[in-house]
């Protein structure tokens, strides 16, 4: 079946830096991508979402960037602060009435001070 | 934003024995999801609980494992019975409110001995 993948498992950043994480899907049907960040010890947190009829959102310190050609997914983390250390989740919707999300494996991210 | 909450929040439970989740959401939804996420890695969707009809199961989850129950728009139980050390994992819910964004509830976390 298809699924999303992160093209990298770990990423590590200085505090101030900025951070790109990326997410390839394969399910070119898939209209609606959401961003997660899970902190040690809690349930996942919504932090973004674009529609396939975007290919930018800018969120408060996050922007989403999505390129359909090549069915990728990136998260960009301005000013990095030692807050943002998680595990960033990408997932996708593959639209219509399927409500299920597929989610990608996750990035662990760590800011360094 | 909505509320939701999870009952237990971690649990050590003894082979063989169930154990049943609960998860409050402090408005009404109609789409509730149990997933699982086994340590280091993604989420995995169970099954999607719905008020008023039968929760549809994933490929490789079933009824007898997994009984859920959804009595109202703003509750709903998973049990894992007869369990096993390969149960042990992060169990969590999560709410729909009709935008196709999921909200997550914090998980349960168990282990079985």
């Amino acid at each position: 079946g298809e699924s999303v993948g992160l093209h990298l498992p770990t990423l590590s950043v200085q505090e101030g830096d900025n951070s790109i994480i990326n997410c390839a899907y394969s399910n070119s049907a898939s209209d609606y991508f959401i961003w997660y960040k899970q902190e040690s010890g809690k349930g996942p947190q919504f932090i973004i979402d674009i529609r396939s009829n975007m290919d930018k959102r800018q969120g408060q310190r996050v922007t989403v960037l999505l390129n359909k050609t090549v069915k990728h997914l990136s998260l960009q983390i301005a000013a990095t602060q030692p807050g943002d250390s998680a595990v960033y989740f990408c997932a996708e919707n593959p639209g219509g009435s399927n409500y299920k999300l597929t989610f990608g494996k996750g990035t662990l991210l760590t800011v360094n001070p | 934003s909505a509320v939701i909450s999870q009952k237990p929040s971690r649990d050590i439970c003894q082979r063989g024995t169930s154990l049943t989740i609960q998860c409050q959401v402090d408005s009404q939804v109609t789409m509730m999801f149990w997933y699982r996420q086994q340590p280091g890695q993604s989420l995995t969707l169970i099954a999607t609980a719905n008020q008023g009809s039968e929760a549809t199961y994933e490929s490789g989850f079933v009824i007898d494992k997994f009984p859920i129950s959804r009595p109202n728009l703003t509750f709903s139980t998973l049990t894992v019975s007869n369990m096993s050390p390969e149960d042990s994992s992060i169990y969590l819910c999560s709410v729909d409110f009709g935008t196709d964004t999921q909200y997550f509830g914090p998980g349960t976390r168990l282990t079985v001995l």
